[in-house]
């Protein structure tokens, strides 16, 4: 149980155009989800946080205009990259979280490779 | 000062080799921990997770958690080449919803 899918797994665009990612919880209702980006070889950047049906909390220092976030139900939340530029090549990674989690744990969806070029 | 401070590595060990991951945490409200694995190019995989102070045994694996000294471990008995990967470790507080990591720690297994 608990597996979150991400599409697509990889993505190569042009600078100037807009790359939307979608997350998926497939067997559980995820009432929060959460948007990182990893470069390589550092950890995780939490970019922001969703609820379903409600505006996303951005990150410090996270545009909220170029990574638009949309969480449109319990199991699917969607990160539009804007007027996507070569710094914003990275490693993007959705989590989600179980409403009825005891704990804090997330699960992780595979990642999704963006290059700009 | 990090919330999560973690060993980066790389860390190399002879295939059976007990594996110990270690990390410490700044924050006396975290009650909740976890490992996460993270092979090249993937997402993060949940390993384990553990409320407040105590042990938990899965299969090869030991997670550790020491609140007296904020310092959590992982322990892998037997190790294989396949458990070659990064390996996170995460807290927060209980309710809360953000993760706060460690930086990973790489993981080779040689066979």
């Amino acid at each position: 149980g608990a597996v979150v899918s991400q599409h697509p797994s990889r993505v190569i665009c042009k600078s100037g155009t807009s790359v939307k990612i979608e997350c998926r919880s497939l067997d559980f209702q995820a009432t929060t989800m959460f948007w990182y980006r990893q470069f390589p070889k550092q950890s995780l950047m939490l970019m922001a946080t969703s609820n379903e049906g409600s505006k996303a909390t951005y990150e410090q220092g996270v545009e909220k205009d170029k990574f638009l976030i949309n969480h449109a139900s319990l199991t699917l939340s969607t990160l539009t990259v804007t007027s996507a530029h070569p710094e914003d090549s990275s490693f993007y990674i959705c989590s989600a979280r179980t409403g009825g989690a005891v704990g804090n744990e997330q699960y992780f969806g595979p990642g999704t490779r963006l290059t700009v070029t | 000062q990090k919330e999560v401070e973690q060993d980066p590595g790389p860390l190399s060990v002879p295939e059976g080799a007990i594996v110990s991951l270690n990390c410490t945490y700044s924050n006396s409200a975290f009650q909740y921990f976890m490992w996460y694995r993270q092979y090249s190019r993937k997402g993060p995989e949940l390993l384990m997770y553990t409320y407040s102070s105590g042990n938990k045994e899965d299969g090869r694996f030991t997670a550790q958690v020491d609140k007296s000294s904020k310092y959590i471990s992982l322990f892998i008995r037997d190790s294989q080449p396949s458990d070659s990967a990064t390996y996170l470790c995460a807290t927060s507080q209980t309710g809360a919803n953000n993760l706060f990591f460690g930086t990973g720690t790489r993981l080779t297994v040689i066979p």
